[in-house]
């Protein structure tokens, strides 16, 4: 199985400020099926991110995705107090799917 | 609008069987893949198994050995059952939804914390 892994591990910022969350794969992602999730305290994930870049419905274009083969990244523009919260990252293309181990964006 | 519904008990001793379920409303099962994904408190996400709507599953093999997903296309529900439960299967338990042949989970369900503890 694809092994995510995630930095760092916590990342402390303030409002406004830029937020780059990586994610390496074991092994390259095919096609991209790489996608990423917001995970608020006591909520379910909330897909942002699919295709390594392509916004999810109504995630705001402060969010974006890059990235190929091993290697991607979410950035957060310019984070809004809303957006403090974990974020995984996910390999979608192929069974078993696997999750990273997570990103705390903190205050 | 897709909702996922769950429920189930909450509370188990080691050695019983976990069961949940999980109701969708507002879409067809068909076109679609059902799963179970959990959240060990403080730590990340395990994607359990899934199952179709003519019931052809497929689990996570670190789990397979104690896992049944099961569909009831007449009720629009699926089901997860895990057996033998220990400490280590305390979690939170979701069920989401993703296109058949994808595992890309657009909706999920709420969430069931289930506890293992003698």
């Amino acid at each position: 199985e694809i092994v995510l892994t995630q930095s760092p591990g916590t990342l402390s910022l303030s409002p406004g400020e830029r937020a780059t969350l990586s994610c390496r794969a074991s092994q390259s992602v095919s096609s991209s099926y790489l996608a990423w999730y917001q995970q608020k305290p006591g909520q379910a994930p909330r897909l942002l991110i699919y295709g390594s870049s392509s916004r999810a419905t109504g995630i705001p274009d402060r969010f974006s995705g890059s990235g190929s083969g091993t290697d991607f990244t979410l950035t957060i523009s310019r984070l809004e107090p809303e957006d403090f919260a974990v974020f995984y990252c996910q390999h979608y293309g192929t069974s078993p799917p696997t999750f990273g181990g997570g990103t705390k964006v903190e205050i | 609008q897709v909702q996922l519904q769950q429920w189930g008990a909450g509370l188990l001793k080691p050695s019983e069987t976990l069961s949940l379920t999980c109701a969708v409303y507002g879409v067809s099962f068909s076109g679609y893949s059902w799963s179970w994904i959990r959240q060990p408190p403080g730590k990340g996400l395990e994607w359990i198994g899934e199952v179709n709507h003519s019931g052809s599953t497929n689990y996570n093999v670190s789990l397979k050995s104690r896992v049944t997903i099961s569909v009831d296309t007449s009720k629009n529900q699926f089901s997860l059952k895990l057996s033998s439960v220990t400490a280590a299967d305390t979690a939170l338990y979701y069920c989401a939804r993703s296109r058949s042949g994808s595992y890309l989970f657009a909706h999920w369900g709420q969430g069931t914390l289930v506890t293992v503890s003698s």
